[in-house]
């Protein structure tokens, strides 16, 4: 399947500082890059995702960036705040066998108050 | 709220058994997605449905298999279990049956096998 890699495993920042969280994939027809967000025993929820149309999307305080050519996305977080504690997963999208998501394996993101 | 409902949300059931987790889509949904998370890991993709119609599969156990049912409800069914089946099973939809669309995830069935 699709391989998604994803760094780092785990990211401290203090409030108010930046995190960036990067991901590379394999396939290059995929087109479709989510970021989903997990709050401990919580569902994944997506909060951001860019299409491959575009090189950058932004929302408030939370960013993401395509290199097609490089294939590889990242997800900015500016301003970090506590409550963006949790764990952050980037997924791509097999596309010659169905276009099912894969995942990357996760960046645990703790905001030191 | 998702608008993703799975049942159970929890269970317990010892090695060797057999069992079955439910997701209703989302209204509208044709897509769902079955997905394993083991503590501190991340999210293994085992199946896609979609319009009742297996789609893809990935790291999904002979010991495991699912079905999409006329109502687009899915169901996964575990046996044989073993101690390492003991994770959060996730099921997911979209309305595509590309991954370039939204998933929506339920909030999880966790699966404790004694």
């Amino acid at each position: 399947g699709e391989n998604v890699e994803q760094h780092p495993s785990t990211l401290s920042v203090q409030e108010g500082d930046s995190a960036v969280i990067k991901c590379t994939y394999s396939d290059s027809a995929s087109n479709y890059f989510p970021w989903y967000k997990q709050e401990l025993g919580k569902r994944p929820q997506l909060i951001i995702d860019i299409r491959s149309n575009v090189g950058e999307k932004k929302d408030q305080r939370i960013a993401v960036t395509l290199n097609k050519t490089a294939k590889h996305f990242s997800l900015h977080i500016t301003e970090t705040q506590p409550e963006d504690s949790a764990v952050y997963f980037c997924a791509a999208p097999q596309v010659n066998t169905g276009n099912q998501f894969y995942f990357g394996t996760g960046t645990s993101l703790t905001v030191i108050p | 709220d998702s608008g993703v409902t799975q049942t159970p949300k929890h269970l317990i059931t010892a090695t060797g058994q057999r069992v079955t987790l439910r997701c209703s889509p989302r209204s509208g949904d044709l897509s769902v997605y079955w997905y394993q998370q083991s503590l501190d890991q991340g999210l293994q993709f085992l199946i896609q449905y979609y319009n009742g119609e297996e789609r893809a599969k990935g790291n999904i156990l002979e010991r495991f298999s699912a079905q999409q049912f006329p109502d687009l409800h899915s169901e996964l069914n575990l046996s044989s279990l073993e101690l390492g089946d003991s994770a959060l099973y996730f099921c997911a939809s979209s309305v595509a049956p590309k991954g370039d669309t939204e998933a929506f995830f339920g909030q999880g069935t966790r699966l404790t096998v004694v």
